[in-house]
């Protein structure tokens, strides 16, 4: 699977628009991208996926670059509720077996 | 959305036993099935891909005959530990892969946290 690489950590106020940043320098034309995130003690759930377009969805946006070396998943007003590990990762169109390889992701906080 | 259930949600044994962990898919049916764990402050590491009526493909360094899988129907994948140790306490989460359009989304359990004596 391609790699993707994302800040350890970030820190948000409540209330507040988040950006949280992926590159995925590597990626093919084939490889959407996908993003889950794992609250405290949860399995992880998903958020959102693209392939080029920008995509919009009841929880979050997905901004995905021209080139589509990186991507931005916006969380338009993060609540406390928001705070996890989010992962941004790459997976192939029709992947059939093919399992989600999951990265060390970005640890959001959210300050009230 | 898709729902995955694992069941039990915990559990703690004592050394040398065996645990059994169940994974279904509530409304959808799973040829595929994939298993986690998950150690403290770390990501999810794949452990194994569960194919209905088949034998389970373990990752590099997952002992086959200690984690035993059986994915005996298209919504039950059951892991079993077997002759468990204090380091097999772990979060194990499994997920199973449904076709939503045309890209297949993996959903996730709840998980299981397993704690050996």
């Amino acid at each position: 699977d391609a790699k993707t690489t994302q800040p350890n950590s970030m820190e948000s106020n409540e209330e507040e628009p988040v950006h949280l940043p992926c590159n995925h320098s590597t990626i093919s034309g084939t490889d959407y991208i996908h993003w889950y995130r794992q609250l405290p003690s949860q399995g992880p759930e998903y958020v959102i996926h693209g392939l080029t377009s920008n995509v919009n969805n009841r929880m979050a946006s997905l901004a995905i670059a021209e080139d589509r070396k990186s991507s931005t998943l916006i969380l338009h007003r993060a609540t406390l509720r928001d705070a996890a590990v989010y992962y941004c990762i790459l997976s192939l169109l029709n992947s059939g077996n093919t399992p989600l390889v999951f990265g060390k992701g970005t640890r959001l906080s959210v300050i009230a | 959305g898709a729902v995955v259930s694992q069941h039990p949600s915990w559990v703690i044994c004592k050394s040398g036993t065996s645990v059994k962990i169940e994974c279904r898919s509530l409304d959808f049916q799973a040829t595929t099935m994939f298993w986690y764990r998950q150690f403290p402050k770390q990501s999810l590491m794949l452990m194994a891909t569960s194919n209905e009526g088949s034998k389970a493909t373990y990752e590099q360094g997952v002992e086959k005959d200690k984690f035993l899988i059986n994915h005996a129907s298209l919504t039950l994948s059951t892991l079993t530990v077997t002759s468990a140790h204090p380091e097999d306490s772990s979060f194990y989460i499994c997920s199973a892969r449904r076709a939503r359009l045309a890209v297949e989304t993996q959903y996730f359990g709840p998980g299981t946290r397993l704690l050996v004596l």
